[in-house]
């Protein structure tokens, strides 16, 4: 069965940087675009970045651009999200999720999430 | 950008009828996704392109998709319903996902 898993996260200060990874398995991970999401603790679901399956296009939100930046190794199955100059607001469960295309890219299947603490 | 707008909230006693509402402009020339999210827990897809449900998912859960709304239906709620539900749409002029803010479900 399709399964992805993060890893990565921890209590990071803010202006550092962190990589996190995502371990797909189940599937042919080669085809597939994948998704980034994350949830601030209590609030609701934010999307942060897509990569085709070749990645040869991605795209981040905004609120990210220029500070995040995801990729892939196909060849090991893993999807990444380098982050860089952390902000306290970026503290947050982050998902990977596999993207399925249907008039648009949607995750269809997520991992259980990675925590990312941004504090002094 | 596209903006996707839920209630807060729906509450519904067990065996009845849950509609949650997703509204956007013209948002029914998108196709919508909905997934179920319950406390501690990662999202779980339970109706793409306006009104298909994953493999495993309940025929409880339907989905429509007209004008400027859309719609997540669950018949015969149960306790195990539970949880906070997400519509969810790609927004084409900016190549992003679109989540709306979320409704909490509560089963009385």
């Amino acid at each position: 069965q399709v399964q992805l898993v993060e890893s990565g996260g921890g209590v990071v200060q803010p202006g550092r940087s962190l990589r996190l990874s995502c371990v797909a398995s189940g599937f042919s991970f080669s085809p597939y675009g994948m998704h980034w999401v994350r949830q601030a603790p209590g609030k609701g679901l934010e999307w942060v970045a897509v990569i085709w399956y070749d990645g040869s296009d991605k795209y981040h939100a905004d609120s990210v651009k220029g500070r995040f930046t995801i990729s892939r190794d196909n060849s090991k199955s893993t999807l990444y999200l380098q982050m860089n100059s952390l902000r306290v607001e970026d503290t947050a469960v982050y998902y990977c999720a596999r993207a399925i295309y249907s008039n648009g890219w949607y995750p269809d299947y997520w991992g259980q999430g990675t925590l990312v603490t941004v504090s002094s | 950008s596209y903006v996707l707008t839920q209630p807060p909230s729906v509450s519904v006693a067990p065996g009845q009828t849950a509609r949650i509402t997703c509204g956007g402009n013209n948002i029914e020339t998108k196709s919508v996704n909905w997934y179920q999210q319950k406390p501690g827990q990662a999202p779980v897809l339970v109706v793409y392109d306006d009104s298909d449900r994953p493999s495993g998912i309940p025929e409880r859960f339907s989905g429509s998709n007209s004008g400027n709304t859309a719609t997540l239906t669950i018949n015969r709620v149960a306790a195990g319903d539970e949880a906070d539900y997400y519509c969810q749409v790609w927004d084409s002029s900016s190549d992003h996902v679109v989540f709306g803010g979320g409704t909490k479900l509560t089963v009385l």
